[in-house]
């Protein structure tokens, strides 16, 4: 089975601090992806990688970088957190074809005081 | 914006009710997958439907496609209290790689 992990559940952070969500993968996958899921809004694809030190913008980059140093590990970075980035983090890994699914991490409900 | 709009928003039903879902999109797809997500956590993959078949089953879940209407029904049969959770239809758009653009959800309360 395909297991991909984050690194916190849960995370308080204060505005203006430096937020580092981890998510690692263990199948090898080509693809990974970050969304932050609202209520009312679904999920918003913010990044996505496709190989090991290559990303693309999603929908809703701003504020928020990505870093790819391994295959198996996909990180997101917010460098200086504010409020209006409260929400649920959800990481996802897929193969490349264009047909496949993806899987998804448990989430990181991050709070920014 | 989203591809994928869930109908309703929000659903409950007596245990051993069926349940449907429905999910409209906008452009030509490759494939449309559902998708669950139990309260707090990760979604999970339940089906894949590609655009050149019409029905697919798997266990109590079945998944309808009409391409012509672009729209999609997931029907969750002799529902069960655990089987409360939302449900997302995400779409594979003809032109966009791999990139799944997911719904707004309809959130499943089954009542034991």
């Amino acid at each position: 089975d395909v297991k991909v992990t984050q690194s916190s559940r849960y995370l308080v952070k204060r505005t203006g601090e430096k937020v580092f969500l981890e998510c690692v993968q263990d199948m090898d996958h080509e693809n990974m992806f970050w969304y932050r899921q609202d209520p009312g809004l679904g999920l918003r694809l913010i990044y996505f990688s496709y190989d090991v030190k290559m990303k693309e913008k999603g929908d809703i980059p701003e504020g928020y970088s990505v870093s790819r140093e391994k295959k198996e590990r996909f990180s997101l970075i917010l460098e200086s957190a504010s409020t209006n980035q409260t929400s649920m983090y959800l990481c996802a890994s897929s193969l490349p074809t264009r047909t496949d699914t993806q899987y998804f991490g448990p989430g990181t409900r991050l709070t920014v005081l | 914006s989203q591809q994928g709009e869930e109908d309703p928003q929000a659903l409950s039903i007596q245990e051993g009710e069926n349940a449907t879902m429905n999910c409209s999109y906008k452009t030509s797809i490759n494939n449309l997958q559902w998708y669950r997500q139990n309260s707090g956590r990760g979604l999970v993959h339940l089906i894949l439907i590609r655009s050149n078949e019409r029905e697919k089953h798997s266990g109590r879940l079945r998944v309808t496609l009409d391409t012509s209407k672009k729209s999609s029904s997931l029907l969750i049969t002799a529902s069960r209290a655990a089987d409360t959770a939302s449900y997302f239809c995400a779409t594979v758009p003809a032109n966009a790689g791999n990139m799944l653009t997911f719904g707004g959800g309809t959130r499943l309360m089954v009542k034991p």
